[in-house]
């Protein structure tokens, strides 16, 4: 079965500090990966997808960026934290053939201080 | 454009309880798919349920119902006799491609607050 691992669950951290993010995806291969963003007030916001290693694409000029560096591996990454920042970050995997199924990791919550 | 409402910003009710959460949507596609979340407190996205435009029939799962009518643009999720595990934001959401190949943005409505109370 296929599972997805995000870390770490919550963070604190002070403006201008670097972020690194992680998600990885087990039993399957070539999926898509995405990053939301889920600020107060529940609304999700895609960041970043990728459609294989080293393949990204923004959705939206931020603070951050992402990077892919294994099949099953995504990063979200920031040199200097903006209190902005601030929010609920979900990983998710989807299928890239038979269904288009969305599964989310467990999320981690940033609190930019 | 793809656009997901979510009118019912919170609901409570008391325990045993009926209620239905409703969503209409937008989009310019002939096939395409609609999906529920449930985010409880801790705040992980759990997928309820994935239908396509193509099946229009109602389906129930133990305590969930979903009734999918694409002459109206809705798709309603109605929980039976509701708990107070039920407790949680639940969003409908609606995928649309974003690239030549498979992937897929969600767009989602913003999401109805459900209470049940003891």
């Amino acid at each position: 079965s296929q599972t997805i691992h995000q870390w770490p669950a919550t963070l604190v951290q002070p403006v201008g500090s670097p972020l690194s993010l992680e998600c990885t995806v087990e039993g399957t291969s070539n999926p898509n990966l995405y990053w939301y963003r889920q600020a107060a007030g529940r609304g999700l916001q895609l960041l970043f997808y990728s459609v294989g290693i080293g393949q990204i694409s923004s959705e939206v000029p931020q603070n951050l960026s992402a990077s892919r560096p294994q099949d099953r591996q995504f990063i979200l990454s920031s040199k200097k934290l903006l209190l902005s920042d601030s929010g609920f970050y979900l990983c998710a995997w989807q299928r890239q053939v038979l269904d288009y199924g969305y599964t989310f990791g467990s999320g981690t919550r940033l609190t930019v201080v | 454009a793809q656009k997901v409402t979510q009118a019912q910003t919170e609901i409570s009710v008391v325990e045993k309880e009926d209620v239905t959460l409703d969503c209409v949507y937008e989009t310019r596609d002939t096939t395409y798919y609609l999906f529920w979340y449930k985010q409880p407190p801790s705040g992980e996205l759990v997928f309820l349920i994935r239908r396509n435009s193509f099946d229009e029939q109602n389906e129930i799962s133990g305590r969930y119902s979903w009734n999918f009518q694409k002459s109206t643009s809705s798709f309603n999720f109605t929980i039976t006799a509701s708990q107070v595990v039920d407790s949680a934001v639940y969003f409908c959401a609606l995928p649309r491609l974003i690239s030549s190949g498979s992937a897929r943005q969600l767009t989602f409505g913003s999401g109805t607050q459900l209470t049940v109370l003891p």
